[in-house]
């Protein structure tokens, strides 16, 4: 069975830093391409990152230098190191499989806020 | 960068009314990565179609996706209670990833 499930989420100050993890089984995290969604209250999701089957790694501009995507093959593990948060940070962040069909992991929430 | 771009914003229909959605691409994209979502409030969204057409698992048979090129449409056949919501469409698996801004169905 196909499962991504999420960790790491929680309430952090301004300019502070936190990761997400995304735990997958049912397939190679390696072999596909993995992507980080995030949805604001109110809001539509926001593709914010992707990093592909071949490790290359891409942002939207809203994250690009202070986000990061990486994933571990051992443990079959994605992960977003965010940097230097700011209160339109906060949302849920989901992980997904980017291929056919796409599977997204349940959320996990980001409050960030003094 | 590509925008989709959802209409209507807003669709007001009865139960048992067929619903069309549309989703401009503002350049030609694979159908291959298209993807329509549905989400309610509260909830994380649900996928509905991938690949343009598929239909994913455990998805009624009234929802039915289809286009290529630039223009994608979500059809809902016969509109049940539980189909008012918001619905999204998706371009993924790419660094051009991208949602449209959604179209919400409500009941007329």
């Amino acid at each position: 069975e196909v499962q991504l499930v999420q960790t790491g989420g929680g309430l952090i100050q301004p300019g502070g830093s936190l990761r997400l993890s995304c735990a997958v089984s049912g397939f190679i995290v390696s072999a596909n391409h993995m992507s980080w969604v995030r949805q604001a209250a109110g809001k539509g999701p926001e593709w914010i990152s992707i990093i592909y089957s071949g490790g290359e790694t891409y942002y939207a501009d809203s994250v690009r230098g202070r986000f990061t995507i990486s994933r571990d093959r051992s443990k079959n593990m994605v992960y977003l190191e965010m940097n230097v948060l700011r209160a339109d940070d906060t949302a849920i962040y989901y992980c997904a499989r980017d291929s056919r069909p796409p599977v997204w992991g349940k959320g996990t929430t980001v409050t960030v806020s003094s | 960068e590509i925008v989709l771009t959802q209409s209507p914003g807003t669709l007001s229909l009865s139960p048992g009314e067929r619903a069309t959605l549309s989703c401009r691409a503002s350049q030609i994209v694979s159908g291959s990565y298209i993807a329509w979502y549905q989400q309610k409030p509260g909830q994380a969204p649900r996928l509905l179609i991938y690949g343009a057409s598929a239909r994913a698992t455990d998805i009624p048979d009234r929802f039915s996706g289809s286009g290529s090129g630039t223009d994608f449409t979500l059809t809902i056949s016969r509109l049940d209670p539980e189909d008012f919501a918001v619905y999204y469409c998706q371009l993924y698996g790419s660094s051009m990833s991208t949602f449209g801004q959604g179209t919400k169905l409500e009941i007329k």
